[in-house]
């Protein structure tokens, strides 16, 4: 079965950081990109970050760009995005997603984690 | 960016059709074609329902179709069945910035 579960959320200060993590399994990992998508509570949803099958093509939203790293370890099945400054609207429900078609982070989204929740707050 | 402007709500009694727009310009849903829906339901994750426009993957119920004219998709549900209550999104790839950009959403209603 196609899996993707995500961890790594909780409370952060605003300026501060936290890691997300998304573990795959249940197919080859490394010819899938993959992609972050948030959620703000009762908001819709917002493309944050995709990046290649290969790790070596990172893509942001403009929201997040300089601030969050997308990363992924191909040898562990996992994805990472790196949270860095904080803000207040940065909480949100973060969901991991997996390419409908190989390397190709724009032509659908197949397989969604759970999410993780963020919620930044002093 | 901001997201592709979908109603923020369209209802319908069961049976009958609905059709969710999706419209964006010429550098986004209008060039390529590489438009998806999702549905989500409360407190669910979102579910790939269409994707490159107008293919539903496999398991999807082909009451589900897509269209695209000009620099608007759209979203049709016939047969409306009390399941299919909830929220919509469409999403489009803009290929000047590399950057995928999604609808704001759409609550169905079945009434």
């Amino acid at each position: 079965e196609v899996q993707l579960l995500e961890s790594g959320g909780g409370l952060g200060q605003p300026g501060g950081s936290l890691r997300l993590s998304c573990s795959a399994s249940g197919f080859t990992f490394n010819n899938y990109a993959m992609t972050w998508v948030r959620q703000a509570p009762g908001k819709g949803l917002e493309w944050v970050s995709s990046v290649s099958g290969n790790g070596g093509s990172p893509y942001y939203a403009d929201s997040v760009k300089g601030r969050f790293t997308i990363s992924r370890d191909n040898s562990k099945n996992m994805v990472f995005l790196q949270l860095y400054s904080l803000r207040v609207d940065d909480t949100a429900i973060y969901y991991c997603a997996k390419a409908a078609f190989s390397h190709y982070y724009y032509y659908g989204m197949d397989v969604w984690g759970q999410g993780t929740t963020v919620t930044v707050s002093s | 960016q901001s997201a592709l402007p979908q109603p923020a709500s369209v209802s319908g009694s069961p049976g009958q059709s609905i059709t969710i727009s999706c419209p964006g310009t010429s550098s986004d849903v209008g060039d390529y074609n590489s438009v998806s829906w999702y549905q989500q339901h409360p407190g669910k994750a979102p579910k790939l329902i269409i994707y490159e426009v107008n293919n539903r993957p496999s398991g999807v119920s082909n009451r589900f179709s897509g269209s695209k004219s000009g620099n608007t998709a759209s979203l049709t549900i016939s047969g409306l069945q009390a399941e299919d209550e909830a929220d919509y999104y469409c999403t489009s790839y803009t290929s000047s910035t590399t950057t995928l950009i999604f609808g704001g959403g759409t609550r169905v209603t079945v009434l």
